[in-house]
This record gives structure tokens, C-alpha cells and sequence, in this order.
């Protein structure tokens, strides 16, 4: 069965300082890896997404995560953090099965960026 | 194109009474996802549509809650009774066949039992 840890519940952080939040997942199969973002008073949003080839996926804000099969890792990481990065991150694992996919989520890391 | 709407935004009930969520997804979007957040805990699969069909309802924590989907449209969750402990925010999502690459989250209904 999978899991997934994220060891920060909170990441207080100044603007324009880097950030990492750490996501580990346990799995005996092929998996697919998940960073969702979700703002105040939002819904989920899909930030980025490991499915196969490089092992370095990037969003559109300037946030990457890294694939690390040896270690069981899909860290998330930006070198300069902005106030409108304040928001809840999920990192989440999947197996695909034949007809869709369900997500198992870490129980989540609130981000705070003050100035 | 419109996003995944659900709706209330937010319900208070009592102990005991009858409540439904409605979810419409994106047009076009066979995949239909439940997933619930109880508060300080991970978000957790509920039940996955496809179409109007229960692919997958492991994740349905007991026979208080009925998950439908009416000719493959929007779906509706019911829970009854309620009890305190299913307060949480319940999120719904959906996607194109196969789904593989993310889903599209509506922004949730928070429930809360008193």
C-alpha cells in the first residue's frame, strides 16, 4: 500500500528566501508523483506532476520538484519565495490502474511567506 | 472552459439530520472523484465515477453515505445521518478518460456536525 509523509506540518519563510518541503511516499510499484497547491478560501490546484521521463518537472510560478527513486522523495523547492506563495501544499502518489486513479495525499504543508 | 462546482460552500447541520453535496464537473469529463479532509488529517479518497458507474467506492467510510451519479453528469453525496465526526471539507474532482496527468478540484464543501 502506498503513503505518503510530508515532515513539515509549517514552513515560515521570508520573502525572497529559498524553501523546500519535503515529501517522502512508500511504494512497491511504479508510481506516479503529485504537488497540488491550494490558496486560502481555493480549491486544489495541480502545481506539478511526475509521470515518467525527467526526474526534474517544473511549474509555471518557478517551483520545481525532483524525483528521487533511491530515496523515495519528490521534494518541492523554489529559490526565491513570494508572498502570494502563502498557501497549504500537498504532495500525493498514485497507481494507475486501467480506468483512472486514485490519490493518496500527505497530510499537507502549510507554506507562510512574510515579508 | 467552466471549472468543477460544488455546492454549498459550507453546511452546518445538526447531529443526526440529512445532508447533500452536489458536485458538477467539467463538461466532458467521464472520471468523477469524492476525496474528504477531516480536519489535521490527510485528504482521503471517497469513491471514483465512471460515467455514471462506481468504480471504485473503497474509500466510503460506511453505509451512512451514498455517493450518485445521475446519467453521468453531476454527482450528489449524501450523508445520513451525520454524525460529528464526518465534519470536514469534502472536495470533489474529475477528469478526462483515464485521467492520467491530474485532476481538476472544485473548491470543496465544508461541512461541519454539531
Amino acid at each position: 500500500a502506498q503513503s505518503v509523509t510530508q515532515l513539515d506540518s509549517q514552513v515560515p519563510v521570508f520573502e525572497e528566501a529559498p524553501v523546500e518541503l519535503r515529501c517522502n511516499y512508500s511504494s512497491s510499484v511504479s508510481v506516479y508523483l503529485f504537488w497540488y497547491v491550494q490558496y486560502p478560501n481555493q480549491g486544489l490546484q495541480l502545481l506539478l506532476k511526475y509521470l515518467s521521463g525527467s526526474t526534474l518537472v517544473e511549474s509555471i510560478n518557478g517551483f520545481e520538484a525532483e524525483f528521487n527513486k533511491s530515496q523515495t522523495s519528490f521534494h518541492l523547492r523554489k529559490p526565491s519565495v513570494h508572498i502570494s506563495d502563502t498557501a497549504e501544499y500537498f504532495c500525493a502518489v498514485s497507481e494507475p490502474t486501467s480506468t483512472g486513479y486514485a490519490l493518496n495525499f500527505g497530510k499537507g504543508t502549510s507554506l507562510l511567506v512574510t515579508p | 472552459e467552466a471549472g468543477v462546482t460544488q455546492f454549498p460552500s459550507h453546511s452546518v447541520i445538526e447531529k443526526g439530520q440529512t445532508v447533500t453535496l452536489r458536485c458538477d464537473p467539467i463538461s466532458g469529463h467521464d472520471n468523477l472523484y469524492w476525496y474528504r479532509r477531516v480536519m489535521g488529517k490527510e485528504i482521503k479518497f471517497l469513491l471514483h465515477f465512471v460515467k455514471e458507474s462506481k468504480q471504485d467506492e473503497s474509500g466510503m467510510p460506511n453505509n451512512r453515505f451514498l455517493a450518485e451519479r445521475t446519467g453521468g453528469t453531476y454527482s450528489t453525496l449524501k450523508v445520513q445521518p451525520a454524525e460529528l465526526e464526518d465534519s470536514g471539507v469534502y472536495f470533489c474532482a474529475s477528469s478526462r478518460q483515464g485521467g492520467i496527468g491530474g485532476y481538476t478540484f472544485g473548491s470543496g464543501t465544508r461541512l461541519t456536525v454539531v
